[in-house]
């Protein structure tokens, strides 16, 4: 079955230090992979996809991430974090039959601490 | 671009009382919408899968007759909670899929407390 793992339930990094958040899939084809932010109390907002081409990705608000087939991983990246990054991130992968459902991990909580 | 909203952010309801939750996309149309469930701390469940014109798609375990989903147009989409009770209190998220494309926009959710 399909699936997506975050191995990290939460994170702290300080501000203007590196971050990357890891991200896992189990997937027979290559799938569509995507990141989501979710800021407390509010819905998600799509950060980076990755369908074909050039394996790193650059998204919004500074993130980019990796997809490394051989490792079959999805890893999001940047470079220095800011206090408003602070947020719950979901890896995302969908599926490419099966009404192309999307399979959400199960998140992963980033603080940011001064 | 690709905005979707959700009406209302929040709402309060009495226990039976049933509640219309709707879900717009502003600047796109979507043959599929999603709408997901979400407890405090955990990641989205999918409920349902809308599309267009056609009845939707309920995931196992979800009471079809009590979340009624309609998606009468490629920018609208409606969940209704009948007969709600507390255990249904939650944040309900829907999302919206361009017509062609594989990402999903998410509404800003919507706060269910039934007292």
């Amino acid at each position: 079955a399909q699936s997506v793992t975050q191995p990290d339930i939460h994170i702290t990094v300080s501000e203007g230090a590196s971050l990357e958040l890891r991200c896992n899939y189990s997937y027979g084809a290559t799938p569509y992979l995507f990141w989501y932010v979710q800021s407390p109390g509010q819905g998600l907002q799509l950060l980076l996809k990755y369908f074909s081409g050039d394996t790193l990705v650059q998204g919004i608000k500074g993130f980019e991430a990796e997809f490394k087939r051989s490792q079959s991983s999805f890893n999001l990246r940047k470079p220095s974090v800011h206090w408003s990054d602070a947020a719950e991130y979901f890896c995302a992968v969908v599926r490419g039959t099966g009404g192309f459902k999307t399979i959400f991990g199960a998140g992963t909580r980033l603080f940011v601490k001064a | 671009g690709a905005v979707v909203s959700q009406h209302p952010s929040w709402v309060i309801c009495k226990s039976g009382t049933s509640v219309k939750i709707e879900c717009r996309s502003l600047d796109f149309q979507a043959t599929t919408m999603f709408w997901y469930r979400q407890f405090p701390k955990q990641s989205l469940m999918l409920m349902a899968t809308s599309n267009e014109g056609s009845k939707a798609t309920y995931e196992q375990g979800v009471e079809k007759d009590k979340f009624l989903i309609n998606h009468a147009s490629l920018t609208l989409s409606t969940l209704t909670v009948t007969s709600a009770h507390p255990e249904d209190s939650s944040f309900y998220i829907c999302s919206a899929r361009p017509s062609g494309g594989y990402e999903q926009y998410f509404g800003p959710g919507t706060r269910l407390t039934v007292t």
